[in-house]
């Protein structure tokens, strides 16, 4: 089966950075991502890692290290706008969601 | 640019109606996919497509079922709609190629199904 493992919340202030961790047990895993939802909209893409390491997409980062089945998101400089949910999502093709992370940013 | 299109925003309908939610995408993607999204539960996969006329059965199938007849179009069908349907329900499209980061899904703005 697939699962990913995500934290439910995460708060920070603004100018922060913050962490995002997922953790994954999925059959034939290709790579992870990152999706971004605001409330009442869609998620909307925002990294993908197919192989190991650091992936930078400005103030975003992600990684992904196979052999811990483990990957993060990194979000620097937060902004009040980086209120959202996020979720990682990986799998064979057809993408298994983590439950998201809701991270609430602070003035 | 990238469009995902769902047919309704908001919708209601009573228990035992048959139920058709619409998705058309204009990528020329061969995967299609229908999720529904419940607070605290997040996206859970109810079914895809990987081809015209292709299906297969997600985590949560039961109580829907699914058509692709044209590559662009991906239904949706709730046969006979019960209150624990009601939901979020979301449509995505992406690329075939398995492996690489043409796997993102983009999504769309997703139908609000309430069901009385």
């Amino acid at each position: 089966g697939q699962s990913l493992e995500q934290p439910s919340e995460v708060t920070a202030v603004e100018g922060a950075i913050v962490q995002i961790n997922c953790t994954y047990q999925t059959s034939g895993f290709y790579g992870l991502s990152w999706y971004q939802q605001h409330d009442g909209g869609a998620p909307t893409f925002l990294s993908y890692n197919g192989l190991d390491g650091l992936e930078e997409t400005g103030r975003f980062s992600s990684f992904l290290s196979r052999s811990d089945s483990y990957g993060y998101l990194l979000l620097q400089e937060l902004q009040m706008k980086d209120s959202a949910s996020y979720f990682c999502a990986g799998g064979a093709g057809k993408s298994t969601f983590g439950d998201g992370t809701t991270l609430t940013v602070k003035p | 640019d990238v469009k995902v299109t769902q047919s309704s925003r908001y919708l209601v309908k009573r228990t035992g109606e048959k139920v058709f939610l619409e998705c058309v995408q204009d990528m020329d993607h061969e995967n299609m996919f229908w999720y529904r999204q419940d607070p605290g539960l997040g996206l859970r996969l109810i079914y895809f497509s990987y081809d015209v006329k292709m299906k297969e059965k997600g985590d949560i199938p039961e109580g829907y079922s699914v058509s692709r007849e044209k590559k662009e179009r991906f239904s949706l069908i709730l046969e006979s709609a019960s209150t624990n349907q009601t939901s979020m329900y979301l449509c995505a499209s992406s690329s075939a190629h398995s492996g690489t980061s043409q796997e993102t899904q983009y999504f769309g703005p997703g139908t609000r199904l309430l069901v009385l």
